[in-house]
């Protein structure tokens, strides 16, 4: 079975700063995805950025990047130039690829980031 | 596209009480799920479902029942609710859950046992 950890409950950075949420996972798996989903107050899942771990490549999405560690299991979130509508909970997520289709995200249990004016 | 709808967005059930949680998504998806977010935690997945006619069980299914009779729908049913079926429950789908991976969400439902 898969674990993600998210160790730091809440976050909060005045605006305009860059910030970096971590997440830790276990898995024997070698072949599999990592997200990161906000889930602002609307409660709506929205997907953030996407990693494939056969790439070594970081993945960037405008002012979202990621650092994935493969061997450490780790994939930090950092957010540059941060905004208020960044506020959010932030869930990292983990899930396996199998030939015959995936088996379900498992989600860490977030981290609420407060953007301060 | 509307994507992935879920209704109702609320809902007060007492103990005992069944109910239908519906779900469809417009992107002709094969892949869809269910999961259930309870207070201060992360997603857990209830129930998937592969195509039409085939689902299978998350990591928390028991009380819950689901079908699948067209790619559309992938309606949730609680048949006797309890108060640890209190939570938001979140619909999602994805295009075949393999090499893409990206699962899209629905608004979610919030239900109340009391």
């Amino acid at each position: 079975a898969q674990t993600v950890t998210q160790s730091q409950p809440e976050m909060s950075v005045q605006e305009a700063e860059t910030v970096t949420l971590s997440c830790t996972y276990d898995t024997s798996e070698n072949n599999y995805y990592l997200f990161w989903y906000k889930q602002p107050p609307s409660r709506q899942m929205i997907l953030v950025i996407r990693q494939e771990a056969y790439k070594q490549q970081n993945a960037t999405e405008n002012r979202f990047s990621v650092n994935f560690q493969k061997a450490a299991k780790s994939f930090s979130l950092k957010i540059s130039d941060s905004q208020l509508g960044d506020t959010a909970m932030y869930f990292c997520a983990f899930i396996r690829y199998s030939g015959g289709g995936a088996d379900g995200l498992t989600f860490g249990k977030g981290t609420h980031l407060i953007i301060q004016p | 596209n509307a994507g992935v709808t879920q209704t109702p967005k609320f809902r007060i059930l007492k103990i005992g009480q069944s109910m239908t949680l519906q779900c469809a998504q417009d992107m002709n998806h094969n892949y869809m799920y269910w999961y259930r977010q309870d207070p201060g935690m992360g997603l857990k997945l209830i129930y998937y479902s592969v195509g039409a006619g085939i689902t299978d069980k998350g990591e928390v299914p028991n009380g819950y029942n689901v079908s699948r009779s067209t790619t559309e729908d992938f309606p949730l049913r609680l048949e006797l609710a309890a108060p640890s079926q209190t939570s938001v429950y979140f619909c999602a789908s994805s295009s075949d859950g393999g090499s893409t991976d990206t699962q899209y969400f629905g608004p979610g439902t919030r239900l109340t046992v009391l």
